[in-house]
Formats: structure tokens, sequence, C-alpha cells
């Protein structure tokens, strides 16, 4: 069945560091890749998403780029801040409801 | 919209006891997921509903775990009797479409069961 694989936690970063969280899927077909957030106590909010193969999914200085030939759909910012510190899960969807991998808890000190 | 609205935020019972579990899902949205979170699962899909009606529930561990969805606006997720090991937080997510959208998901019920 499809599946999702995330880089393993916790990654602790400073501020302003440059942040990738590496995320891998198999599927069948053409799913559409999704990245979401989890704050404390919060249920998972929506932070970008990419429906086609090259497309970039972008949202408050996140980025994701949806890589067909590597089956990847690794998570970017280029600075990241404190109020970013969560845990983020990459999922897809292709004929099925939202597969998640495990998730990466980010903790960014100042 | 106040976005998908779950309750109770916290629940702690006994062993034994009937859990049950409500959801109000975004008005407009005509699917309905019920996921379960644990530190050593991860995400867990329990059940989803498409206009009402339940289209897949072998995520459902056991017999004690039952889902209803008697409306487009309400939906319940029910143990019966709880254990210890369905610890756990509980998320209820709706959408338009089951599968190319993004879910709106609820704050969860974080279930003890002592």
């Amino acid at each position: 069945g499809d599946s999702v694989t995330q880089m393993e936690g916790p990654v602790t970063l400073s501020e302003e560091a440059f942040l990738t969280i590496n995320c891998t899927y198999t599927a069948t077909g053409y799913p559409s890749l999704f990245w979401y957030v989890q704050y404390p106590g919060e249920g998972l909010q929506l932070l970008l998403k990419a429906t086609k193969a090259d497309d970039k999914g972008s949202n408050k200085g996140f980025e994701a780029t949806y890589r067909k030939e590597t089956t990847s759909f690794h998570l970017e910012k280029g600075s990241v801040q404190v109020s970013d510190s969560a845990v983020y899960f990459c999922a897809l969807t292709g004929n099925t409801p939202l597969v998640f991998g495990k998730g990466t808890r980010l903790s960014v000190i100042a | 919209d106040a976005g998908v609205i779950q309750s109770p935020r916290h629940e702690v019972t006994e062993m034994g006891q009937e859990v049950t579990l409500r959801c109000k899902p975004i008005s407009g949205h005509n699917s309905l997921f019920w996921y379960r979170q644990t530190m050593m699962r991860g995400l867990e899909l329990l059940i989803y509903f498409n206009n009402n009606v339940p289209i897949d529930d072998s995520g459902m561990p056991e017999d004690r775990f039952s889902a209803k969805m008697p409306n487009a606006s309400f939906s319940t997720l029910k143990i019966q009797p709880s254990e210890p090991r369905d610890s756990a937080v509980y998320f209820c997510a709706s959408s338009l479409g089951a599968t190319a959208q993004g879910y709106t998901f609820g704050s969860g019920t974080r279930l003890t069961v002592v």
C-alpha cells in the first residue's frame, strides 16, 4: 500500500538556520503530496501541497517540490524562527485517504 | 466557519467504561475522517465517511470501536468497553472530497483510560 517515510527527529536548529526535512513516498499512480504542521496541543494544519510532478508548494517561507523521479517531497525553509518549533508531517493521497509519515519534531532555539 | 469541532478536549475514564467522542465537521464538507495518534504508531486512519456513509472501516482496531455519522453535521466514535491501550489523541478531520483536497483537522480529544 501507499506509504510515507520521513527523517527521524528530533531536529534542533538555531534561529535563522536552514531547514530540510526529508520525505520520500511509495505510491501507485500519481498521488498528491502534503506537509502538515502540528503545534503543541493542537490539531494538524495544512502547510503546503503539490498535486503533480514538478509542482512546488509554498507557504510561510516553507517550500517543497514534488519530485517524481526520486519519489520525494522534501520540506525546506531558508531561515527558521523559534515560532516554527512544531511537529511536521509529510502525507500523500492517491485513491485513498491521507497517509501520514511518523512526523519530525523541530525545535528552534534562540 | 469555526472549523472542525471536537468534544471533549480531554477525557479520563476507567477501564471498562464506555467512551463517546464527538465531531462536528465544517459545513459543506462531504468527507469525514477519524484518526488516532500515538507515539508508537503515529497517525492511523480508523474510519472515513463520504456523504455520511462509512466507506472504509478497516482501520478500526476491534469490535469495541464503532463510529456513526447520522447526518452531515455530526459524527461519533464510541469505544465500549475501553482499555488502557486505547489511550491516545483522537482526531476528526473533514474535507470536500476524500483525496486531492487537504483536510481540516479538529483540535483532537486526548483520551486516557486508567
